[in-house]
């Protein structure tokens, strides 16, 4: 069965740190892959996807993200955070060729000044 | 482009009571979604429709039934609402890449 890790519950970096946030993902097939961000009380946001190509993809807001085959992870990444980065962060996978997505459990991420 | 539209933004209802969540979306997508979420849960599937005219179950549709009224809307419902449904449920719409909705904050005592 398919499934997406994301090992962080909880994440607290101060801010101009830098972040990074794990997704691993259990599939037989190269996935699509997707990061997703949701401020509190709103929907949810894509921040970047893989479909093929380059493995590290850029996204909006200055983030990043690495596909690793090898180690079926797809970790988001940012030099330097800033407050409004403060947020849950969801990782997402979806069988090629197929329409439903999986979502891992969530990271929160705190700033702190 | 409104995008996904959701209505209502909160509910609360009591056990035994039905209601309709709507959701519509004008970006001419064909797939459209309903989710819930719950606190450490993540997003879990309850219904979605690949095309005008299809649905097909999810990984909780227990207690759920929907609607693909048009290409456009997508509605979902509660028969007999249950405190175990008290949860943020989300619709979203793709091609190749799922947009949500706000989110209906749903509440059932």
């Amino acid at each position: 069965a398919q499934s997406v890790t994301q090992p962080d519950i909880h994440i607290t970096v101060s801010e101009g740190a830098s972040l990074e946030l794990r997704c691993n993902y259990s599939y037989g097939a190269t996935p699509y892959l997707f990061w997703y961000v949701q401020s509190p009380g709103q929907g949810l946001q894509l921040l970047l996807k893989y479909f093929s190509g380059d493995t590290l993809v850029q996204g909006i807001k200055g983030f990043e993200a690495e596909f690793k085959r090898s180690q079926s992870s797809f970790n988001l990444r940012k030099p330097s955070v800033h407050w409004s980065d403060a947020a849950e962060y969801f990782c997402a996978v979806v069988q090629t060729g197929a329409n439903n997505l999986f979502f891992g459990t969530g990271t929160r991420l705190t700033v702190i000044p | 482009n409104a995008g996904v539209t959701q209505t209502p933004k909160f509910q609360v209802l009591k056990t035994g009571q039905s209601m309709t969540l709507q959701c519509a979306q004008d970006m001419n997508h064909n797939s459209m979604y309903w989710y819930r979420q719950d606190p450490g849960m993540g997003l879990r599937l309850i219904y979605y429709s690949a095309s005008e005219g299809t649905t097909d179950k999810g990984e909780v549709p227990n207690g759920y039934n929907v609607s693909r009224l048009n290409k456009r809307e997508f509605s979902l419902r509660l028969e007999s609402a249950a405190p175990s449904q008290t949860s943020v449920y989300f619709c979203a719409s793709s091609e190749n890449v799922q947009y949500f909705g706000p989110g209906t904050r749903l509440t059932v005592t």
